[in-house]
């Protein structure tokens, strides 16, 4: 299947800071990718959508000034978390969705990255 | 809104058979997908069901009845590798995508023993 990589894999900051991750699809491009946050033993929720050349769509509750989110190029989107917080502490995972056919093997699909671990002290 | 239960627990032994049922309330339906997380990992894809009946892929087989908005995972011949937490998640419209997105269920951690 297809590759996304996150970077980095951990991260401790300091509270104030800010703290960036990237976001690539390695072996195809996508047109949309989606950041999640996740709570240990709970499910994925869906931070905002970013569509590539466009501003990304934020998920009712999620601060888009505090989670700034650039999808660049078709491989690559960063989610920068600034001025960063204790509570802000929580594992974030990207994803992409291929550009399959319609019925295809490809189509409707979503491939995560390994995440990113964000501890903030 | 949309909402998604499964159970939060499933424990089984090696060799064994489980199934996972995951009933759903959306408003929209496109088909419903599986994940496996390992603990500290990544969600991997499993299966995706847009039709009615079972999909079968080696040990792992995926149901869906969209009258009674219900699916089910079925894992055969279990491993101790198959330790992990399993996601459902409906593919739902979305504003202005074509494709929808995914709303996920809280997971089910399925614990294999020797």
């Amino acid at each position: 299947g297809a590759v996304v990589s996150q970077h980095p894999s951990r991260v401790i900051c300091k509270s104030g800071t800010s703290v960036k991750i990237e976001c690539r699809s390695l072996d195809f491009q996508a047109t949309t990718m989606f950041w999640y946050r996740q709570f240990p033993k709970k499910s994925l929720m869906l931070m905002a959508t970013s569509n590539e050349g466009s501003k990304a769509t934020y998920e009712q509750g999620v601060e888009k000034d505090k989670f700034l989110i650039n999808h660049a190029s078709l491989t690559l989107s960063t989610l920068t978390v600034t001025s960063a917080h204790p509570e802000d502490s929580s594992f974030y995972i990207c994803s992409a969705r291929t550009r399959g056919l319609a019925g295809g093997p490809g189509h409707n699909e979503q491939f995560f990255g390994p995440g990113t671990r964000l501890t903030v002290l | 809104g949309q909402s998604l239960e499964q159970p939060s627990e499933v424990t089984a032994v090696e060799g064994a058979i489980v199934q996972i049922n995951c009933t759903y309330q959306t408003s929209g339906f496109y088909g419903l997908s599986w994940y496996q997380q390992h603990d500290g990992g990544a969600p991997t894809f499993l299966s995706y069901n847009a039709l009615d009946g079972l999909e079968e892929t080696g040990r792992f087989s995926s149901f869906l009845s969209r009258s009674d908005s219900y699916g089910y995972l079925l894992l055969q011949e279990l491993q101790m590798k198959d330790s992990a937490s399993y996601f459902c998640a409906v593919r739902s419209p979305d504003r202005g995508s074509t494709l929808g997105r995914l709303y996920f269920g809280r997971g089910t951690q399925l614990t294999v023993w020797p």
